[in-house]
């Protein structure tokens, strides 16, 4: 299937400073990512939707100052906390669209994910 | 909006014994995906089984299947010859299909646990 990384795994950032992590598909073009965010034991809440070579899609009541989400590539989105509080401790993880490949239409495959503590 | 409602939160069978995961949904969609997906502890998201809206043939992948009743608005996952390894979190998740506009749409998630 189709490959998305995602780095760091794990990250551990002092309050007030920012963190950013990166989402790569490594074997295919992905002209949308997307960005989750996992409390734990819950489900999977979206974030925004990243369009390369545009501005994210913010879902309500996520902060687009505080999550700042850059989609330069066709390969690469990256999701920057910035001023990271506590609150913003979870589990981070992105997904990419590919059309066509295995399946007719479009699938989304996930990277591994990044576990963010703040400090 | 759609909704995704996965009503088992929990739910635990014997090694090689068959065990089906329930999933409805609600939307005034017509054209969409439906997916299965499996996140084991190390919170890796792997996809299991997909099934597109307009397909009336329930999709297969080895031993994972699905009863995908549109009108029902239902898209369960049966799962044979259960394995240890299949124990996780198992989510079940709607797309529409409007050229990857949107996000996956997920329920609350279902605890598969395989008893040896």
């Amino acid at each position: 299937g189709a490959v998305v990384s995602q780095h760091p795994s794990w990250v551990i950032c002092k309050s007030g400073t920012s963190v950013k992590i990166e989402c790569r598909s490594l074997d295919f073009q992905a002209t949308t990512m997307f960005w989750y965010r996992q409390f734990p034991k819950q489900s999977l809440m979206l974030m925004a939707t990243s369009n390369e070579g545009s501005k994210a899609t913010y879902e309500q009541g996520v902060e687009k100052d505080k999550f700042l989400i850059n989609h330069a590539s066709l390969t690469l989105s990256t999701l920057t906390v910035t001023s990271a509080h506590p609150e913003d401790s979870s589990f981070y993880i992105c997904s990419a669209e590919l059309q066509g490949g295995p399946y007719s239409g479009n699938t989304i495959y996930f990277g591994e994910g990044s576990w963010l503590t703040v400090v | 909006a759609q909704t995704v409602t996965q009503s088992q939160p929990e739910m635990s069978v014997q090694e090689a014994e068959t065990v089906t995961l329930s999933c409805t949904y609600d939307t005034s969609e017509n054209n969409y995906y439906l997916f299965w997906y499996k996140q084991p502890p190390s919170r890796q998201m792997i996809l299991v089984i997909r099934q597109e809206a307009y397909k009336q043939q329930n999709a297969t992948e080895n031993r994972f299947s699905v009863n995908f009743q549109k009108a029902a608005k239902s898209f369960s996952l049966k799962i044979s010859d259960s394995q240890l390894g299949d124990t996780a979190m198992y989510f079940c998740a709607f797309m529409k299909n409007r050229g990857g506009a949107d996000g996956l749409t997920f329920g609350k998630g279902t605890h598969l646990i395989i008893q040896p």
